[in-house]
């Protein structure tokens, strides 16, 4: 099956600070997908990225996929406190995802 | 469109009880995944139904099943309980967008706990 790795598992930043993560895998994958759930919440579908290089926005957050389909980076600018949560990465095919074990974002107001 | 309902949301047990989880997926979709979070392993996939087949299954023990009925509706069933098996359990609605590529569509989960 297809594994991602997402390291480090938190980060703190303060707000109005720019945040980055990565999702990282050793195989070439069919797609990434981004979820975040809030504390006591559920994962809540974000983005898909499929293509090679595919670059999507929405809002703040800015998601890419490598060119080789081996990783994919968030980028949340001018962070702020409803953007705490963890943030997953998943891939698979048919509905059968792997995620990542997420990386837990707190902002300091 | 109404979201991915699960029920119960909250479920305490015994452990050697069984528990049956059930999941109404978003109209339309006819795929539906089960998955369980826990804070050790994180999230774990456990089987998938597709058209009332069950289309993928995850590394877990027979204790584990699941069913979908032919309005897309999905039950998952946990025999013999035992401690680790305290967890949410998440359902996801699934649709296709291409190829083999699908976006999915979490409900609130149910949390059990076993004692």
């Amino acid at each position: 099956g297809q594994q991602v790795m997402q390291i480090p598992q938190y980060q703190h930043v303060q707000e109005g600070e720019d945040f980055t993560t990565y999702c990282n895998s050793s195989t070439t994958l069919s797609n990434i997908q981004w979820y975040k759930q809030r504390p006591g919440g559920h994962p809540v579908f974000l983005i898909q990225l499929v293509k090679s290089g595919e670059v999507k926005k929405q809002k703040r957050l800015t998601f890419q996929f490598g060119e080789a389909k081996k990783n994919s980076s968030l980028h949340i600018t001018a962070t702020q406190t409803t953007d705490v949560g963890t943030y997953f990465c998943a891939a698979g095919a048919n509905s059968k995802l792997t995620f990542g074990k997420g990386i837990t974002l707190s902002v300091r107001p | 469109k109404a979201g991915v309902t699960q029920t119960p949301r909250y479920l305490i047990k015994t452990r050697g009880q069984q528990v049956t989880l059930s999941c109404s997926p978003i109209s339309g979709h006819r795929s539906v995944s089960w998955y369980q979070q826990t804070p050790g392993q994180g999230l774990q996939f456990l089987f998938e139904y597709f058209s009332e087949t069950q289309r993928n299954k995850g590394n877990f023990p027979g204790r584990f099943s699941g069913r979908q009925f032919s309005n897309s509706r999905s039950e998952m069933n946990v025999s013999t309980l035992e401690l680790g098996d305290s967890a949410l359990y998440l359902c996801a609605s699934s649709y296709r967008t291409s190829g083999t590529n699908y976006e999915q569509y979490f409900g609130p989960g149910t949390r059990l706990t076993v004692t």
